[in-house]
């Protein structure tokens, strides 16, 4: 089974803090992707990255950057956070670059931005 | 523009009800793939279903069958005789073969489901 895991399900933060958010997937994936889920708006996609030290952007990246220095490791790092960032990140693996590819999600953070 | 358009905010049922998830998808590509995921209140979104543009069989799968017309661009998820465990927020997605060298998906907005005893 994929595993993917996130290093925090909730996390406090102030504003202006730094914030890492932490995934690890166990299946050699490629593809990494970071998402935020707000209510009735789904799933937004921040960043994804490809391969290792590659990223892209997606949809909403304004205020956030990404880092991928190892293959099963992405994070996801709020610069300075702010209270509209209060939501929960979702990551998620997929096996290739592929359109057919299932993704595969942990369990969530929910950020909570004071 | 929405992608991928679930109307259902909230859909309450009684134990032993059927019920259908409707979702609705625009692409103008002929290669796409529309997914089913689950969201449990504990948060993680477990992927259910699976479909590619140029199958339009249906499937059952236990209590769960899904209906995709490519005529209507909609994808249905149907839950017969629902039980407790079912209540989720469902979403619904399209990955697109056009964009290039990702596969990054379009989700809908979801639909949560809660079913009653």
């Amino acid at each position: 089974d994929v595993k993917v895991t996130q290093s925090s399900r909730y996390l406090v933060k102030r504003t202006g803090e730094k914030v890492f958010l932490e995934c690890v997937q166990d299946m050699d994936h490629e593809n990494m992707f970071w998402y935020r889920q707000d209510p009735g708006l789904g799933l937004r996609l921040i960043y994804f990255s490809y391969d290792v030290k590659m990223k892209e952007k997606g949809d909403i990246p304004e205020g956030y950057s990404v880092s991928r220095e190892k293959k099963e490791r992405f994070s996801l790092i709020l610069e300075s956070a702010s209270t509209n960032q209060t939501s929960m990140y979702l990551c998620a693996s997929s096996l290739s670059v592929n359109s057919q590819e299932t993704q595969y999600f942990g369990p969530g953070t929910r950020l909570l931005v004071l | 523009a929405q992608k991928v358009t679930q109307a259902q905010t909230e859909i309450s049922v009684v134990e032993k009800e059927d019920v259908t998830l409707d979702c609705v998808y625009e692409t103008r590509d002929t290669t796409y793939y529309l997914f089913w995921y689950k969201q449990p209140p504990s948060g993680e979104l477990v992927f259910l279903i699976r479909r590619n543009s140029f199958d339009e069989q249906n499937e059952i799968s236990g209590r769960y069958s899904w209906n995709f017309q490519k005529s209507t661009s909609s994808f249905n998820f149907t839950i017969t005789a629902s039980q407790v465990v079912d209540s989720a927020v469902y979403f619904c997605a399209l990955s697109e073969a056009g964009r290039g060298n990702n596969n990054d998906m379009r989700f809908g907005a979801g639909t949560r489901l809660t079913v009653k005893p």
